[in-house]
């Protein structure tokens, strides 16, 4: 157990929709990142928040979005969702958002869009 | 950009074999190299990394070794167990990218019995 919690585990839900992910960082861990994996695009960084603010962004669409809370756990908003955004979305956690810090993953959503 | 190549798998192997997972990368500069690891319905976990030329990461009997001159970062491991059944993720933070992680494709690592 990496100590990083993602809800819900999986979710399934119509084109057009909007939904919500939610991550819990390890105890203590002020960063977070955002991950996608999917089959044809591998496994991709989309955002990182450190203590609550916007530290890096990467491949991240216009239509997703990510915010980090006073109590450090963040959440990751996709909507107008098509198709091609069922992926395995990924949190990770890590101390601080300095180089090489290692990061904690949790088990990931799997979003089905259909 | 910065990228990061691995060989196609699925790696299908027998107990007790040797195993090489290999991985080159493309970065400016001088990035940490890491190994993350994949099990089933699991999320992944950092198996190893090395953060300059030379380094050896090394963990539970797997070692990689950081090649600046041929940038690669090849995995290995003399005796593979059934419990190795994984898909292994070769992965850079270079170093003008914070924490960001880029990752390869993966290999799928199947040992049989």
């Amino acid at each position: 157990d990496s100590g990083v919690t993602q809800t819900p585990k999986h979710l399934i839900t119509a084109t057009g929709q909007r939904v919500t992910l939610r991550c819990s960082p390890r105890s203590g861990d002020l960063s977070v990142y955002w991950y996608q994996q999917s089959l044809d695009q591998g496994l991709q960084f989309l955002i990182q928040y450190y203590n609550g603010e916007e530290r890096a962004k990467g491949n991240i669409l216009e239509r997703f979005s990510a915010q980090q809370f006073p109590d450090l756990h963040s959440e990751l908003n996709l909507s107008s969702l098509e198709l091609g955004d069922s992926a395995l979305y990924f949190c990770a956690s890590s101390e601080g958002g300095g180089l090489a810090t290692e990061a904690f993953f949790g088990q990931g959503t799997r979003l089905t869009v259909v | 950009g910065d990228s990061v190549t691995q060989m196609e798998g699925p790696v299908t192997l027998s107990e007790e074999a040797f195993l090489t997972i290999n991985c080159t990368y493309t970065a400016t500069g001088y990035p940490s190299l890491f190994w993350y690891v994949q099990y089933p319905g699991e999320g992944l976990q950092l198996l190893l990394k090395a953060t300059k030329a030379d380094d050896k990461g090394s963990n539970k009997g797997f070692e990689a070794t950081y090649r600046k001159e041929t940038t690669s970062f090849h995995l290995e491991k003399g005796s593979v167990q059934v419990s190795d059944s994984a898909v292994y993720f070769c992965a850079l933070i270079a170093n003008n990218a914070g924490n960001m992680l880029t990752f390869g494709g993966g290999t799928r690592l199947m040992v049989k019995p």
